[in-house]
């Protein structure tokens, strides 16, 4: 399976500001997704993130709060903009090797 | 209804035990399954894939029902290692797409 690598792992921020995070995997992937865990709750998809396209955003998720990048087939990033402590969670992503393994997070807390 | 449902337990059981969760989904044009493991303040790891004819994977069985739109997985002889929530995902039609919708998990607890 391929090795997903998260940064940051965690970290506390101020609300308003934004984040981002980078996921990086050691072999050429053509999807990759990005999750959202929230405290005791289950994954929830926010985009799918292909190369070379837009990445495709589910319902309740939007760009102008959760931009993505997908500059090649082993790099991707999500940003979290704007953030409030509603966006206080754990932001995966994951890559379809088949099936889908995931990088090991980023604890994101919100003062 | 739910996409995906889970009971979230805690099943709580002794060494040895057998255990079963089940795990049933709404569309019944969804064609793949999973069952996936997390543990506390981890990623979640893949446990195994769900085949129509059911698999079994050392001491892991896991059964399809599509009739009855669920999927189980089956724990023989549990160990204290066992203890973890486990999470089933279902891909998220139309077609045979990646997209994945996850269960909130049924958490395991085994104790000595």
């Amino acid at each position: 399976s391929a090795v997903i690598s998260q940064k940051p792992s965690r970290d506390i921020c101020q609300r308003g500001t934004s984040l981002t995070i980078q996921c990086q995997v050691d072999s050429q992937v053509t999807m990759m997704f990005w999750y959202r865990q929230q405290p005791g709750q289950s994954l929830t998809l926010i985009a799918t993130a292909n190369q070379g396209s837009e990445a495709t955003y589910e319902s309740g998720f939007v760009i102008d709060k959760f931009p993505i990048s997908r500059p090649n087939l082993t790099f991707s990033t999500l940003t979290v903009s704007n953030m409030s402590p509603e966006d206080s969670s754990i932001y995966l992503c994951s890559v379809d090797v088949p099936p889908q393994h995931f990088g090991d997070g980023t604890r994101l807390s919100i003062l | 209804r739910k996409e995906v449902e889970q009971d979230p337990g805690p099943f709580n059981v002794p060494e040895g035990a057998t255990v079963a969760f089940n795990c049933t989904y709404s569309n019944s044009a969804s064609q793949s399954f999973f069952w996936y493991r997390q543990d506390c303040r981890k990623e979640p790891k893949l446990l195994m894939s769900v085949y129509s004819s059911g698999n079994e994977d050392g001491r892991f069985t896991a059964q399809l029902n599509r009739a009855s739109q669920y999927i189980s997985l089956l724990i023989r002889d549990s160990k204290l290692s066992d203890s973890a929530t486990y999470l089933c995902a279902v891909n998220k039609p139309p077609g045979n797409t990646d997209k994945l919708i996850f269960g909130t998990g049924t958490r395991l607890q085994v104790f000595p």
